[in-house]
């Protein structure tokens, strides 16, 4: 399964609203995951199940979708935010993961 | 402290094997999968195939079948991995991550620190 990922860069301000989008080359019910990932370090769990908020994540992350479609919303960009976010299905073998979306301070 | 600590960097010779090391404190080991997972240079992350660390048995990506093997030691409370017949495109860090249930599905939600092994001659 290809996990496409749009847009690959994005520029923003703090307090911005900030939305990644994740499509699945097939459909893949809601086995659906956000990872942030900054430099040298290993990916962080964000939402697992396309919309559950993993613990002690804040709640200006959200994410949405199934099927095909997925998006990442971040409602108010904070400083801490600027990473790499990935998505990735655990829908079959192997897991996949989206070629990833770096968030940049404008 | 739940966390995953893994072996330091690794600079091998093309067609060398390498082994990397990854060891779990603060939950019970024998009770969840452990996944290894890649990630080249700037590239997305690759996964690579897991064990059940209960049980010893294995899955492996089709990519790797051929050259990766994983095991663990449940009395050090640590998994390895072992890629064989090493290229330079096997440059990469290579992470341990926990898949946890986490109702109604399930993720990684804990990653080992990475090591980072480079294949050059």
């Amino acid at each position: 399964i290809q996990l496409t990922q749009s847009p690959s860069f994005l520029s923003a301000s703090v307090g911005d609203r900030v939305t990644i989008t994740c499509r699945a080359s097939q459909g893949i019910s809601s086995y659906l995951v956000w990872y942030q990932q900054k430099p040298g370090t290993a990916p962080k769990l964000l939402i697992y199940a396309a919309s559950t908020l993993q613990s002690g994540v804040p709640s200006r992350f959200s994410g949405s979708g199934s099927g095909t479609e997925f998006t990442l919303t971040i409602s108010s960009l904070q400083p801490e935010d600027f990473a790499t976010y990935f998505c990735q299905q655990l829908y079959n073998y192997p897991f996949t993961f989206g070629g990833g979306t770096k968030v940049e301070i404008k | 402290q739940v966390q995953l600590v893994q072996s330091g960097a690794e600079v091998k010779k093309p067609g060398a094997p390498v082994k990397v090391s990854c060891r779990a404190s603060g939950y019970t080991f024998t009770s969840y999968a452990m996944h290894w997972v890649r990630q080249a240079p700037g590239q997305r992350p690759e996964w690579m195939g897991w064990i059940n660390a209960g049980n010893g048995d294995t899955k492996y990506s089709q990519k790797f079948q051929d050259r990766v093997t994983l095991t663990t030691d449940t009395a050090a409370r640590t998994a390895y991995m072992e890629l064989s017949s090493l290229r330079p495109e096997d440059t990469a860090v290579y992470f341990c991550a926990r898949l946890t249930a986490l109702a109604p599905m399930y993720a990684f939600d804990l990653w080992g620190q990475g090591t980072m092994v480079t294949v050059s001659s």
